[in-house]
């Protein structure tokens, strides 16, 4: 069965500590793993694409990475703003299903 | 550019009643999406379209119709609401299937 799962479910980060969000996926076929991140009370916004392994991405202090099984998103010394719930969903091959993870609701203090 | 615009923000409604959501959206794109959001789990696919005329069920389309008949117009329609379309719902549209989506800022509905 295709499956998305994120971890962990929260993050609490003192300004300026990195560290990285995962998601692990079983699907057949994948054909494009995708990154958002959702504010509270708003829609989520997509962040990064990544269609095979070991293609990296990034924007201002964050960094995607994908391998064959997990995709990491790295956060370098991340700021108050930083704060949010990060989604990740994977498009799968055979179906063009999009799957949702539960996300990752990061909080990070000044 | 608007982007994707919901209506309304929020909504209580009774068992058995019926409403439109609207949704809109101003970038031209040729796929839109209507997803629902529970808590602790993730989003999940209710119906999508990929231009106007047509469109096709998702995961969860039980309960639920879609209409497209404009490039930027893709209301959902709840039919007799249940307690289980207690939801938060967000509609969402891409130049490409899937791809960079952008998302509405949603609609908190609540069936009492």
């Amino acid at each position: 069965e295709d499956q998305v799962t994120q971890s962990p479910e929260a993050l609490r980060l003192q300004e300026g500590e990195s560290s990285s969000l995962n998601c692990s996926y079983t699907v057949s076929g994948l054909r494009g793993l995708f990154w958002y991140r959702q504010d509270p009370g708003k829609g989520p916004e997509f962040l990064f694409t990544l269609y095979s392994a070991g293609e990296e991405k990034e924007k201002e202090r964050l960094k995607a990475t994908l391998t064959k099984k997990e995709s990491f998103l790295h956060i370098t010394a991340p700021k108050p703003e930083d704060s949010a719930t990060y989604l990740c969903a994977v498009q799968a091959g055979n179906t063009d299903k999009l799957i949702f993870g539960t996300g990752t609701r990061l909080q990070v203090f000044p | 550019n608007a982007g994707v615009t919901q209506t309304p923000k929020f909504r209580i409604l009774k068992i058995g009643q019926s409403m439109t959501l609207q949704c809109a959206q101003d970038m031209n794109h040729n796929y839109m999406y209507w997803y629902r959001q529970d808590p602790g789990m993730g989003l999940k696919l209710i119906y999508y379209s990929v231009g106007a005329g047509i469109t096709d069920k998702g995961e969860v389309p039980n309960g639920y119709n879609v209409s497209r008949s404009t490039t930027e117009d893709f209301p959902l329609r709840l039919e007799l609401a249940a307690p289980s379309q207690t939801s938060v719902y967000f509609c969402a549209s891409s130049s490409r299937a899937y791809n960079e989506q952008f998302f509405g800022p949603g609609t908190r509905l609540t069936v009492l």
